[in-house]
């Protein structure tokens, strides 16, 4: 089956550094999705991507949807405590409709 | 709007037991989902209901596992008897149900089985 790659695993970054994640597949997706997961909570959806080559912002948060359909890209500018968190990227199951499976996750840490 | 709503937040059990969760989608969302996430993984789905009907089960334990969506709105996960490796948070989402609308996810139920 189709494999969904979340790199890095974890991220230990100072306050006010950027901070970049990747995600690729090995099959092509029509849509990216990007969550926020705090501690005890359910994810947050953070950016929707539906189109090869796509950039869409959020914030300080910019996401891009790579323009092979195999991957795609999470960066957050000038990094707060609050940033803190895991970030999944999901994209779509092949053949399925409404179907997604979930990277296994970015843990960003932001030090002081 | 209102999110997702689960209840318990919270549940531990023994081995054997058997455990019911409760989810209330985003009103006029036709899809729901009940995921599973083991810590240090990402979500995994377990079944996908559209409206009241089964669009995929087929990550779902059956002989353990049962979920149900009798009326089109809100929906029960149940494990009868729990193993010890079914610790975990079961997650629940809503969406609007067309080609690949985003999901949204409640807070989850957190399960411990002793």
């Amino acid at each position: 089956g189709q494999q969904l790659n979340q790199s890095p695993q974890s991220m230990f970054i100072q306050e006010g550094e950027d901070v970049s994640m990747n995600c690729t597949s090995s099959s092509i997706f029509n849509t990216w999705l990007w969550y926020k997961q705090d501690p005890g909570e359910g994810p947050v959806l953070l950016i929707a991507l539906y189109k090869a080559g796509e950039l869409t912002s959020n914030g300080r948060l910019t996401a891009q949807f790579g323009i092979t359909r195999k991957d795609s890209f999470l960066n957050i500018s000038a990094s707060i405590p609050s940033d803190v968190g895991i970030y999944f990227c999901a994209g779509p199951e092949t053949d399925s409709w409404g179907k997604f499976q979930f990277g296994a996750g970015t843990q960003v840490v932001v030090t002081p | 709007e209102a999110g997702v709503a689960q209840s318990p937040r919270y549940k531990i059990i023994e081995k054997r037991q058997s455990v019911a969760f409760w989810c209330n989608p985003i009103s006029g969302h036709a899809t729901l989902y009940w995921y599973q996430q083991i810590l240090g993984q990402g979500p995994k789905l377990l079944i996908q209901f559209q409206n009241n009907g089964v669009v995929d089960d087929s990550q779902l334990p059956k002989d353990r596992f049962s979920a149900e969506r009798l009326k089109g709105v809100d929906s029960t996960l149940k494990i009868q008897p729990a193993k010890l490796e079914d610790s975990a948070v079961y997650l629940c989402a809503s969406s609007f149900g067309t080609v690949n609308s985003p999901l949204h996810f409640g807070n989850g139920t957190r399960l411990t089985v002793t």
